[in-house]
Formats: C-alpha cells, structure tokens, sequence
C-alpha cells in the first residue's frame, strides 16, 4: 500500500538555526499536506500543495512540492522557541477516493 | 465556526474491557475520519466516511473496532475487547471535501 516516508525523526537546533524536514512518497501524490503538532496537542493544518514544483511561503516557512509529486519538503528559517512540536506531511494518491496518508513525523526541538 | 468535539478528552480501563468515543464533526461536513496516533508515531487512519458511507476502513481491526456514523453527521467508534496496544490517541477529523483540515482534540486511552 501506499508509503509516506519522513526523515529525519528527530532534530535539535540551537534557536536561530535553520531546520528542514523531507517527506518521501512510495506513488504519486495528487497533493500533500503539512500539518503541526505541539506536545499534548492534536495536529493544525498548515498548507497543501497540489501542483508539481509547487512553493509556498508563510512567514519563515517554506514548502516545496517535488516535481515528480513523490516528495515535498518544510524549511524553516531562523527557528524560534514557538517553533517546537512534531512536523507531519500527509498525502493522498492520485486519482480515486482521497484518503491522506500520513507520515511518521520529525519532532523539532529548539534550544534557546 | 465551532471546531470538531470528541469526547471523553480521556479514558483509562483495563484490557478486555469495552469502550466508546464519539465525535461530533464541524457542521456541514461530509467527511468524517477516526486516526489512531500511537506516541511517537504518525496518525493513522482507521475509517473514512463519506456521508455515512464507509470510504476506507482497511486498516480498521473489525474482529474488535467497529464505528458507525448515523444520520451522516456524528459518529461512534467503539473498541470490544481492548487490548494493551490499543493505548493511543484516537483523533476525529473532519473534512467539507478534499483537504483534511480540522482535527478534534483526541482522545487519550490507556489500557492497562
């Protein structure tokens, strides 16, 4: 069945620092979604992509979308405290009912 | 807009006992989810409805979960017997269509 890879599990970064999390798709994805998780929380929809080579930004976030839509990527810049939690991406595959398949996630931890 | 409404917020019993969650999604919202998220891992999805058709329910263990969502809008899902690796959040999402967006705040289960 459908495969949604995300590496790496974990990353720690002094505040400041840069931090990207990549999602890798075993199919083609019609669209994907990015969604983040604080601890103790439930996940909060950030943004979807949908078409191929697809970028959006929101502030100091940036999401790519690959252009063989088998993988997507969340850059963030400078990192702040506020940034902390669990980083997840979702897709459905192309055509047919969609049903979002989630990856395992990268935890963020921020060091002031 | 109110968000979605899951209830008990938490649930402990021991193995091999029953229980039930309930979620109440946004209104107006045909697509109704149940996720299992198991700490340290990615949601997964249990069952999907369309209206109160069953949309995907493949990776739903019938032999002890069963759900149900009457009338198209709230919904049940119910584990008999449980067992110790049931212990997890059980989230409900909601959908209008396509794009998953609104989560419930889960529910913790503890089987011991």
């Amino acid at each position: 069945g459908q495969q949604v890879m995300q590496i790496p599990q974990y990353q720690h970064v002094q505040e400041g620092e840069d931090f990207t999390t990549y999602c890798n798709s075993s199919t083609t994805l019609s669209n994907i979604q990015w969604y983040k998780q604080r601890p103790g929380g439930h996940p909060v929809f950030l943004i979807q992509l949908v078409k191929s080579g697809e970028v959006k930004k929101q502030k100091r976030l940036t999401f790519q979308f690959g252009e063989a839509k088998k993988n997507s990527s969340l850059h963030i810049t400078a990192t702040q405290t506020t940034d902390v939690g669990t980083y997840f991406c979702a897709g459905g595959l192309s055509g047919g009912s969609y049903i979002p398949t989630f990856g395992r996630g990268t935890s963020l931890i921020v060091h002031p | 807009e109110a968000g979605v409404a899951q209830s008990p917020r938490y649930k402990i019993i021991e193995k091999r006992q029953s229980v039930a969650f309930w979620c109440n999604p946004i209104s107006g919202h045909a697509t109704l989810y149940w996720y299992q998220q198991i700490l340290g891992q990615g949601p997964k999805l249990l069952i999907q409805f369309q209206n109160n058709g069953v949309v995907d329910d493949s990776q739903l263990p019938k032999d002890r979960f069963s759900a149900e969502r009457l009338k198209g809008v709230d919904s049940t899902l119910k584990i008999q017997p449980a067992k110790l690796e049931d212990s997890a959040v059980y989230l409900c999402a909601s959908s209008l269509w396509g794009t998953l967006k609104y989560f419930g705040p889960g529910t913790r289960l503890t089987v011991t």
